[in-house]
């Protein structure tokens, strides 16, 4: 069974500070990987897409991967109280289908 | 431009009631999804559309049925609900150009549905 694994949390960072959100994978064949931020009570919201080894940066937000490691992970630089979220990590394992980390939760005080 | 749209956004069912949850796009999406969401377990794909005529299966099909009413509409039955199918249900789209690794999903508000 092809997993996505995350470190539940919560994850506490001050106000500021570089939040590191990790994600590993089971499945050696995924190409595409994916953050989505959930505010409580709110649906999944798409962050970043990372498809090659390396960095990608976007604004505040850099996704990470290492394909060799099966390693993603999401920094976010000067984090503010408005990140707090659960994000959540997705790996592409089918012809459209995403397979769901259970997500880390951030907690980002003042 | 609506996005994914779902309806209703909370409903209570008594055990063995049936109900239909609908779900509708207006990106000209090709693939559309179901998935619940319980605390601790995360997002579970039920079924997905990846086209207009097609269903599949996913991680947690028991106890559902979808029918793909048009490109637009995907809708998700329960046929005699179970306090277990107590969850918040998320419908997503996505363009799903063929196999392409950059197709994203867009997720709907959610609809939060309890079984008693």
């Amino acid at each position: 069974q092809k997993e996505v694994e995350q470190n539940s949390g919560p994850l506490s960072v001050p106000e500021g500070a570089i939040a590191s959100l990790n994600c590993t994978y089971s499945d050696r064949v995924s190409q595409s990987f994916f953050w989505y931020r959930q505010y409580s009570g709110k649906s999944p919201e798409l962050i970043m897409s990372i498809y090659s080894n390396g960095d990608k940066e976007d604004g505040r937000f850099t996704a990470q991967l290492n394909k060799a490691s099966q390693y993603v992970s999401l920094l976010i630089r000067d984090s503010q109280p408005s990140d707090s979220a659960t994000y959540l990590c997705a790996v592409r394992t089918g012809y459209s289908t995403l397979t769901f980390g259970k997500g880390t939760m951030l907690l980002v005080s003042p | 431009n609506a996005g994914v749209t779902q309806t209703p956004k909370f409903q209570v069912l008594k055990t063995g009631q049936s109900m239909t949850l609908q779900c509708a796009q207006d990106m000209n999406h090709n693939s559309m999804y179901w998935y619940r969401q319980d605390p601790g377990m995360g997002l579970r794909l039920i079924y997905y559309s990846a086209s207009e005529g097609t269903t599949d299966k996913g991680e947690v099909p028991n106890g559902y049925n979808v029918s793909r009413l048009n490109k637009r509409e995907f809708s998700l039955r329960l046929e005699s609900a179970a306090p277990s199918q107590t969850s918040v249900y998320f419908c997503a789209s996505s363009e799903a150009a063929g196999t392409s690794k950059t197709d994203t999903q867009y997720f709907g508000p959610g609809t939060r549905l309890t079984v008693l």
